[in-house]
């Protein structure tokens, strides 16, 4: 079974600083996908950011980043330039790629980020 | 195209009653998924239907859990004889294919 890990239960960094949020990932599988979402406080989660894992260029969107480490099982969001409006729990999940299968994803416990004004 | 919307976006009901809560996920998504957020906690996966077919149940979906997705459309879960371990949020979210998830705001259930 996969297992998703996120070891930072909380972080808090100013308006307009760079935060790195980590996240690792246990698993037997070759062919996945890391996913981060974002949950702001009592709305809906929102995709921030996919990686294939068969892709070494590590995804961008915007003001985020990953850091893909396939080998250390390691997949961290970086997000630049951090806006008030980047506070949120955030989630690292993992989907096993089956093409038939379910898909479902496998998600950490999650980082609750605070950007200060 | 409105998203995925849940209903009720709050339930609180006492120990032993039975709640029913409603998905409806995005019009030409055939996949349509069900997770259950506690507290502080990251959301698992409790069942997935592929159109109206319930293809895979978590074994966190205990046997007063049931849900369907009649007609491929909306969905219901429905838990029966509530508990108080019940209490979490309740996350539908639907994909085409696989291409990836839109999640709903949620139904938050309080279990008194």
């Amino acid at each position: 079974a996969q297992t998703v890990t996120q070891s930072q239960p909380e972080m808090s960094v100013q308006e307009a600083e760079t935060v790195t949020l980590s996240c690792t990932y246990d698993t037997s599988e070759s062919n996945y996908y890391l996913f981060w979402y974002k949950q702001p406080p009592s709305r809906q989660m929102i995709l921030v950011i996919r990686q294939e894992a068969y892709k070494q260029q590590n995804a961008t969107e915007n003001r985020f980043s990953v850091n893909f480490q396939k080998a250390a099982k390691s997949f961290s969001l970086k997000i630049s330039d951090s806006q008030l409006g980047d506070t949120a729990m955030y989630f690292c999940a993992f989907m096993k790629h089956e093409v038939q299968g379910a898909q479902k994803l496998v998600f950490g416990q999650g980082t609750r980020l605070t950007i200060n004004p | 195209d409105t998203g995925v919307s849940q209903n009720p976006r709050h339930k609180i009901t006492k120990r032993g009653q039975n709640v029913t809560f409603r998905c409806d996920p995005i019009s030409e998504h055939n996949r349509l998924y069900w997770y259950r957020q506690t507290l502080g906690q990251g959301p698992e996966f409790l069942t997935y239907f592929q159109n109206e077919a319930q293809l895979e149940k978590s074994r966190l979906l205990s046997d007063r859990f049931s849900a369907e997705r009649p007609k491929g459309s909306f969905s219901t879960l429905e838990i029966q004889r509530t508990e108080q371990g019940d209490s979490a949020m309740y996350l539908c979210a639907s994909s085409f294919l696989g291409a990836g998830y839109t999640f709903g705001s949620g139904t938050r259930l309080t279990v008194v």
